[in-house]
């Protein structure tokens, strides 16, 4: 099956600055990368996705960019901000309806 | 319109008793799924449905059965609770038209 290796597992930064968290995949059938974010004791929300068609999607600060060949996707966050603290999971499917393969996740801090 | 929710919020277990976790949604979709998020381990497929009376085992299936009886409903079961399966118990909801999981707000079971 397929396999999602996420790093690092823990980021800080200062707010205003950038985070980049990178995921690789190992399934060349993969075709549709989520990034969730899950705040302490809340449920996991979609942030932005990108699918395999397209190498690069932005929405406001937050950016995902994806290289087929080298199975990588990342995401970044541009301006962080202290509410950008929480842990960050990206993901790997290949359909709808089959299933998805998470990393093990990037605890975000940004430091006011 | 409640999205997904899930009974019970908290439970606590004695090993080898049993228990059923209810995920129940109203956005009528067809694709159904049940993970465990354990710490450093993202999150793992329990089993999953893509339809009433249909289910298919995920990543981590054993010790756990399911049952999709209504197109709403999602169960999970565990028949011998055992302190391996303490863990936060999410529920997910999706549509064949889109790759988008909601998640519910999910359970966190401890079993001693």
């Amino acid at each position: 099956g397929e396999n999602v290796e996420q790093h690092p597992s823990t980021l800080s930064v200062q707010e205003g600055d950038s985070a980049v968290i990178k995921c690789t995949y190992s399934d060349s059938a993969s075709n549709y990368f989520p990034w969730y974010k899950q705040e302490l004791g809340k449920r996991p929300q979609l942030i932005i996705d990108i699918r395999s068609n397209v190498g690069e999607k932005k929405d406001q600060r937050i950016a995902v960019t994806l290289n087929k060949t080298a199975k990588h996707f990342s995401l970044h966050i541009t301006e962080t901000q202290p509410e950008d603290s929480a842990v960050y999971f990206c993901a790997a499917s290949m359909n709808t309806g089959n299933q998805f393969y998470f990393g093990t996740g990037t605890s975000l801090t940004v430091i006011p | 319109n409640a999205g997904v929710t899930q009974t019970p919020k908290f439970r606590v277990l004695k090993t080898g008793q049993s228990m059923t976790l209810l995920c129940a949604q109203d956005m009528n979709h067809e694709y159904m799924y049940w993970y465990r998020q354990d710490p450093g381990m993202g999150l793992r497929l329990i089993h999953y449905s893509v339809g009433e009376g249909t289910t298919a085992k995920g990543e981590v299936p054993d010790g756990y059965n399911v049952s999709r009886l209504k197109k709403q409903n999602f169960l999970l079961g565990l028949e011998s609770a055992a302190p391996s399966q303490t863990s936060v118990y999410f529920c997910a909801v999706d549509a064949p038209t889109s790759y988008e999981q909601y998640f519910g707000p999910g359970t966190r079971l401890t079993v001693t």
